[in-house]
């Protein structure tokens, strides 16, 4: 089954400042979506891009999807210290498969 | 609390005894995933049901691995003769057929000393 890549695999960047992390999928997808996972814990839904949209707003967060590039990106802007978790991105053909995850620190 | 729920929380065993987990999903969800998950790693997709039938079960999971629906709503995650390389956090969620969001339980957490 095909699992996504995300990139970094971790970023740490200051409080205030925009965090940007990427998926890169194999086959072709219905939606993707992105989950926060703070650490020990069950992971939280955060947007869904379906596959025939190119860009999709919610509070903070922006990502962009390019179908032709097999690629997602999730912007968070004005980062805070509540940020701080690992972010999954999640392919949906039929089931759901995620990617590796991109593990976020914001520092004070 | 009508969230999906996982028992136990946690679970320690011994190698090569058999260990049982429980599933309860959102009620109205006919969808439900079962994921394992190790430190640092992403959730590792391991089964779906729609209502009481399995959809797919990963080719990665050994034949010591099982689970079941029986009635479309809980569900239960079966390993026997457990060995180390099981330890993980075992997630449970759920969603409905057209829903596109997935719902997560907390988690059992297995630990094979």
């Amino acid at each position: 089954s095909q699992q996504g890549e995300e990139d970094p695999q971790a970023l740490s960047i200051q409080e205030g400042e925009n965090a940007t992390m990427n998926c890169s999928y194999k086959t072709s997808i219905n939606n993707l979506q992105w989950y926060r996972q703070n650490s020990g814990r069950g992971l939280v839904h955060l947007i869904l891009i379906r596959s025939n949209e190119r860009e999709k707003h919610s509070g903070r967060l922006r990502v962009t999807l390019d179908t032709s590039k097999k690629s997602s990106s999730l912007l968070i802007t004005a980062s805070r210290a509540a940020d701080t978790a690992s972010y999954f991105c999640a392919m949906r053909d039929d089931k759901i498969i995620f990617g590796k995850g991109t593990r976020l620190h914001i520092l004070p | 609390d009508t969230g999906v729920s996982q028992d136990p929380r946690h679970k320690i065993t011994k190698r090569g005894q058999n260990v049982t987990f429980r599933c309860d999903p959102i009620s109205e969800h006919n969808r439900l995933y079962w994921y394992r998950q190790t430190l640092g790693q992403g959730p590792e997709f391991l089964t779906y049901f729609q209502n009481e039938a399995q959809l797919e079960k990963s080719r990665l999971l050994s034949d010591r691995f099982s689970a079941e629906r029986p009635k479309g709503s809980f569900s239960t995650l079966e390993i026997q003769r457990t060995e180390q390389g099981d330890s993980a956090m075992y997630l449970c969620a759920s969603t409905s057929t057209l829903g596109e969001k997935l719902f997560f339980g907390s988690g059992t957490q297995l630990s094979v000393l």
